[in-house]
This record gives structure tokens, sequence and C-alpha cells, in this order.
């Protein structure tokens, strides 16, 4: 099966960089997502990490660690429009691409 | 399409009556999911399409759920016997599903189908 934590929710302020912290067991892995979703909004697609490491887009980082079975979304440089819920999400793998969820973290980006 | 189009947006059903929701994922995608979202909570899966492959649909939470999909095309979710328990925000979403390819794995969402059950 699939287990997927994350923190409900985290408070940071603009300008700021905050860590969203994502840990996660599952039977098979063939992949770790972040996910973005504004409120009553479609999840949008953040990044994909498959191997270890650090991957940069702009404002936001993600990294992943296999073997500690633990990836973290960096966001720098926050800004209201940041508000939202960052979904962790992992593929079972092992023949069937189930991606499961986390519940989500609610940020809430403060002036 | 452009993206993925869910329809209807919004469905208001009494409790005990069936409903319908059509997902009409991007031209090309070979994979399908259906997820189910309660208010402020995270998304559940409901059932996975991949091509002509027999679909996984192990997060369906009984048998009142059911979903279809023609070919590598559209998809219907369906509910029998509505209970106020499956109001929701139920989201679609389809991915290239090429294996080997790396954005072949990336979901993209439509906006929802919002069901409210009185």
């Amino acid at each position: 099966g699939q287990n997927i934590d994350q923190p409900t929710e985290m408070t940071a302020t603009e300008g700021a960089i905050v860590q969203i912290n994502c840990t996660y067991q599952t039977s098979g892995f063939n992949g770790l997502f972040w996910y973005q979703q504004h409120a009553g909004e479609a999840p949008t697609f953040l990044s994909y990490n498959v191997l270890d490491g650090l991957e940069e887009k702009g404002r936001f980082s993600s990294f992943l660690s296999r073997s500690k079975g633990y990836s973290y979304l960096l966001l720098k440089e926050l800004q209201m429009k940041d508000s939202a819920s960052y979904l962790c999400a992992a593929f079972s793998g092992a023949g069937s691409y189930q991606l499961t969820f986390g519940k989500g973290t609610k940020l809430s980006v403060i002036p | 399409g452009a993206g993925v189009s869910q329809s209807p947006s919004n469905k208001v059903t009494e409790k005990g009556k069936d409903v319908e929701l059509r997902c009409d994922p991007i031209s090309g995608h070979t994979a399908l999911y259906w997820y189910r979202q309660r208010l402020g909570q995270g998304l559940e899966f409901l059932i996975y399409f991949q091509g002509n492959s027999a679909p996984d649909k192990s997060g369906l939470p009984s048998d009142r759920f059911s979903a279809e999909r023609t070919g590598e095309s559209v998809s219907t979710l369906t509910i029998q016997r509505t209970q106020q328990e499956d109001s929701a925000v139920y989201l679609c979403a389809s991915s290239p599903g090429l294996a080997g390819a790396r954005g072949a794995n990336v979901l993209t969402f439509g906006a929802g189908s919002r069901l409210t059950v009185l």
C-alpha cells in the first residue's frame, strides 16, 4: 500500500523561504510529484522527481531522497499568490501507475 | 482538445438518483484517472485507465460506483443510488502514459464536477 505524510498547515511571510516536507511509504516507487491547488481550483503540476537530488525550477525547487522516503518542496521569494495547498504524490509503480496523493499542506502567505 | 474537459461542472441531485459524470481527456493521452475530493480533504483515487489494459478499479468505494472509457477517449463515471456522502468534487486527469518518456506520467487535471446530493 501507500502512505504519504505531509504537514496540514504552514504559514510564512511574503518574501521569505518555506520548505514543505513529505514522507512516503509505497509498495513500489516510480517517482514523486508535487502539485499546487488553489482553493476551488484543480491541481496544477509543479515538479516530478525520479532520481535523488534537487531539481530547481525558478522560485520552486524539489528534493528527493529515495533511501529515506523523503521529499521537500522549497518555495523562495514567497508571494501572496503562493497561498494554496501543496500536494505530494507518489506512484506505486510495480506495474500499476496508481498515483496516490497526500492530504496536502495548506500554505498561507502573510504580508 | 487543449485541456481536460469535464461535464457537468455542477450537479445537484436527490438522494437515491443516479448520476453520470463525463471526462474528455487531452487528445492522445492514453492514461486517464478519476479522483474524488471532499470539502477540505485530499484527493482520493477512484480508478485508472491505461490504453486497452484492464482498468485499476481498486479505489472505487462501493459497487454503486462504476466507470467506463471508450478506447483512449471519453470516460464516464456513474454513481448509482447516490447518497449524501457522495457529495464531493470529482476530478478527472489524463497523462501521455508513454513508457520511458520523462513527461509521460505528468497528470493534467480537469476543473472537476461538483456533485451535491440532497
